[in-house]
């Protein structure tokens, strides 16, 4: 079993619709990383998490430590939301920065 | 403010040759960190560099080596490749080593290795 796993892997919407990906993990986080990967490689990272909730635009993240679950939440998708969603868990201490990455979920919206 | 840059974009070698890749990091930050990403295994991490020393490693053969300059641009060597090492290799940056609240993670825009 891998250290993170997103879900789903594959994810299709139409235009306007209300989009969550999930992501999971198995051991300890001092933080989470939600990045996006656009066609061409191009990685933006979009949030760092450690505790409650993060919100930029039509972008919600959110976590939860006790139950070592994420959130990303898209309200009102749009076709230029298609890309790869990836999950990242940052290890803590001395490790800080040893990120283990989620297979990443496949974002299509269709308009 | 430039972004974090990678050289080359692309490249082309034979199994058994070796490779040096470079990233230029955002003006200030001081931590490189570098990834390799394939179809089959997705992103992992390779090192990270802070202050010319290595602070993390992540679970590849020596074959892959790194350092970091005193300017805070950092290289990668892969020696004696092989066809597995094909790949998109990405460098990010970010300010300090410790984690910060807002802290971000700048990505370059990758070197694709194909090995033949």
């Amino acid at each position: 079993k891998n250290e993170v796993e997103q879900s789903p892997q594959n994810l299709t919407a139409q235009e306007g619709e209300f989009i969550t990906i999930n992501c999971s993990y198995s051991v300890g986080i001092s933080a989470l990383h939600w990045l996006q990967q656009h066609p061409g490689g191009g990685i933006v990272s979009l949030f760092m998490l450690s505790s409650g909730k993060k919100k930029h635009g039509r972008l919600i993240a959110t976590i939860n430590i006790q139950e070592k679950h994420s959130s990303l939440h898209i309200t009102a998708s749009h076709p230029r939301d298609s890309a790869v969603y990836i999950c990242a868990r940052n290890a803590g201490g001395t490790s800080y920065g040893k990120l283990t990455f989620g297979q990443g979920t496949i974002l299509t919206v269709h308009p | 403010k430039a972004g974090v840059t990678q050289t080359p974009r692309y490249l082309i070698k034979t199994r058994g040759q070796q490779v040096t890749l470079s990233c230029s990091p955002i003006s200030g930050h001081r931590s490189v960190s570098w990834y390799q990403q394939t179809p089959g295994q997705g992103l992992q991490f390779l090192f990270e560099y802070f202050s010319e020393t290595q602070r993390n490693k992540g679970n590849f053969p020596g074959r892959f080596s790194g350092r970091q300059f005193s300017n805070s641009r950092s290289e990668m060597n892969v020696s004696t490749l092989e066809l597995g090492d094909s790949a998109l290799y990405l460098c990010a940056s970010r300010l300090a080593l410790q984690p910060a609240p807002n802290e971000k993670l700048f990505f370059g825009s990758g070197t694709q290795l194909s090995v033949l």
